[in-house]
Order: structure tokens, then C-alpha cells, then sequence
């Protein structure tokens, strides 16, 4: 049973550029979180999605940052015309139910990230 | 904005002694759950508390929650090389769909 999938791994672009991060979340999962890491900082929530909605994207920046989970296929995080301050890692979680007030018996699963680094 | 403060940031010890690291906030969380991340990885769930003074156990690893469910630590006993690692707590307020994180505690264990 496969576990949270993201691609690609490590991927470098030039400021300007675009980038597509890809995450198919766990077999059985349809809520799919992005997070995103930067070095010396907490993980931090940038949207969440169902199948075919964005339910909270609150931690996008609001320009060039767009995000979908369609209803066939991965969820993808879009980077358009990136610069310097886009370079990090950024994580994909699912889980097999959003989180709420019941959160000990929901888990995220995370992926093992895509490393963005913009020259 | 609930933040959560993680104590210390870095730590390095040698192999067999005691640690313990800490998680806290002015925020009261309806769960927190402790992560540990190995460098070019994502985070691995180590554990989720509940209730308000409880504590859990994982092998060498005891988890604590504060009474008013403001704070919380982690006590590793007779720490090894692979507990190496980057350790964050998260915290659900229980209204929203978002998990927030400390920065981390930084540990590495020296053989």
C-alpha cells in the first residue's frame, strides 16, 4: 500500500519560471493538505483540498500560487513566474477524513517532499 | 494566531543519556502530535494526545500532555544514534482543518 506519492523530488527553476509539484495521496485518502517548509521554520499550511474543491487555501499567497485536486489524478501545487523566496520544500499530507474536533482518530500521512530551488 | 514554541532548537547529546524537549503555547489545542523528520524526508507521526494530563509511551519515548492542553514534552530515555532527528509537535485547535507547527527541536545523538 503505497504511501503518499510526490514528484518530482528535487526540481530547480529559473526565477520567472513555473513550477508543478505533483502529490497523489494515499489509496482511500480524498482530503489532500499542502504544507511548506522553509529552512529553520515549522511547517506551514498552505491549502486544502477534497476531490475537486478547495476547501481552505488561507496560506496561499494570493498571487501565483494556485492549487487543484481533480477528480481524476493528483493533486498539483502551481508556482507561476517563481522567485528566489519560492525556494523550499514542499510537503503533501492526506488523510482519509478532514480534520476536526474528533483530530486523535484522523492522521495525516505525509509525503517525502519536493525541493524547489529557484536560481 | 495560535503559535506553538519549541524548546530547546538544538540539542546534542551522547548515546545513553536522557532527554527531554518541549512544546508550548498560550493556546489551548484540542490534540497535539509529535513528528519526527529525518533530513530529505517528510514527517513521520510518532504519536497524538488527547486529553488534557496524558501521557503516552512509545518504547523509549514518553509523551506528555499539559493539564490545560497548552503544552506538551517529550522524554527520550537512553537515547541512540537512531533517534537522530528533527522533532516537531503540531497542534489542532479543533475548528478549522489546519495543523500548526513548532519549528522543531534539532537532536542529534552522538555514538
Amino acid at each position: 500500500n503505497a504511501g503518499v506519492m510526490q514528484n518530482p523530488r528535487h526540481l530547480v527553476r529559473r526565477r520567472g519560471q513555473e513550477a508543478r509539484l505533483r502529490c497523489s495521496p494515499m489509496k482511500g485518502h480524498s482530503h489532500v493538505y499542502w504544507y511548506r517548509q522553509l529552512p529553520e521554520e515549522g511547517l506551514k499550511f498552505m491549502v486544502y483540498l477534497q476531490k475537486e474543491n478547495i476547501i481552505d487555501e488561507s496560506g496561499m499567497p494570493k498571487e501565483r500560487f494556485s492549487a487543484e485536486f481533480p477528480k481524476e489524478g493528483p493533486s498539483i501545487l502551481r508556482i507561476q513566474q517563481v522567485v528566489r523566496g519560492d525556494s523550499a520544500a514542499y510537503f503533501c499530507a492526506s488523510s482519509p477524513r478532514g480534520l476536526s474536533s474528533n483530530s486523535g482518530a484522523n492522521v495525516l500521512t505525509f509525503g517525502a517532499g519536493s525541493r524547489l530551488t529557484v536560481l | 494566531t495560535q503559535l506553538l514554541e519549541q524548546s530547546p532548537q538544538f540539542l546534542s547529546i551522547q548515546e545513553g543519556e536522557n532527554l527531554t524537549v518541549y512544546c508550548n503555547s498560550s493556546s489551548v489545542f484540542s490534540s497535539l502530535q509529535w513528528y519526527r523528520q529525518e533530513p530529505g524526508e517528510g514527517p513521520v507521526l510518532l504519536v497524538t494526545v488527547v486529553t488534557g494530563g496524558e501521557v503516552k509511551k512509545l518504547k523509549r519515548l514518553t509523551f506528555q500532555f499539559g493539564d490545560a492542553r497548552k503544552d506538551s514534552s517529550l522524554h527520550i530515555t537512553a537515547a541512540q544514534p537512531g533517534d537522530t532527528g528533527l522533532y516537531l509537535c503540531a497542534g489542532h485547535g479543533g475548528s478549522n482543518y489546519k495543523l500548526t507547527f513548532g519549528k522543531g527541536t534539532l537532536l542529534t545523538v552522538n555514538p
